[in-house]
């Protein structure tokens, strides 16, 4: 089956620039879209379409697709941004959809 | 604006089922698919299945098939995701989120609020 491979804990001191990163072959022909969630909360949609930020999803959220590799990145991170976030593609084999681990973001 | 509202917190015996409801308003109800995924207490995401916008059609993870059900009525704007045979590993919170689609691009916005159902003796 698919997989998509994410760092399981990344930290980044307040106001600096910091990228998550998730693998998977699915990558090299689906974009990914990424999900932050804090806890005891919903998932939120952040960036859909490789690099597209929904209404209300702050500008220093970015995304970025390299071959099998697709990343997030947060410039300035802030305080609120501390949470797990979660990238998710679609897939032709095994799942049609599948989502990588989960990377823990700390915000120093 | 657009709001997908599920049902409470279940507590079930195992060998039980739980049906889960997400009603969803704002929106024209027939022009999204809608997914269901899962959380265990402390784990990651995972997905379950997807029902189409006229409720026809049905696509579900490996790991559940026979065991989940997917519905729809579109005439109260509402999905449904029914678990059999529960154990205590299907102990987890269940959202709904609905789908769009644009050239090779998926993604899931906006999420139910969860279900948490607790499966135990």
């Amino acid at each position: 089956s698919s997989e998509l491979t994410q760092d399981p804990a990344v930290s980044v001191a307040l106001g600096q620039t910091v990228r998550i990163t998730c693998q998977g072959d699915s990558l090299r022909t689906y974009s990914a879209s990424w999900y932050q969630q804090k806890p005891g909360q919903a998932p939120v949609l952040v960036i859909y379409g490789e690099n597209n930020r929904p209404s209300g999803v702050p500008g220093r959220f970015s995304g970025s697709n390299s071959g099998n590799t697709a990343s997030l990145t947060i410039t300035g991170a802030q305080a609120e941004d501390e949470a797990d976030y979660y990238c998710k593609s679609r897939d032709s084999s095994g799942d049609p959809w599948v989502f990588g681990g989960g990377t823990k973001l700390t915000v120093l | 604006q657009v709001q997908l509202v599920q049902s409470g917190a279940e507590v079930k015996k195992p060998g039980a089922s739980v049906k889960i409801s997400c009603k969803a308003s704002g929106y024209s109800f027939t022009s999204n698919w809608m997914h269901w995924v899962r959380q265990a207490p402390g784990q990651g995401l995972e997905w379950m299945g997807v029902i189409n916008p006229t409720g026809t059609k049905t696509v579900y993870a490996q790991r559940f098939q026979g065991r989940v059900v997917m519905t729809r009525d579109v005439s109260t704007t509402t999905d449904y995701m029914e678990l059999s045979s529960l154990i205590p590993d299907d102990t987890a919170v269940y959202f709904c989120a609905r789908d769009h689609s644009r050239g090779n691009s998926w993604w899931f916005d906006p999420w139910g609020q969860g279900t948490l159902v607790f499966v135990s003796s």
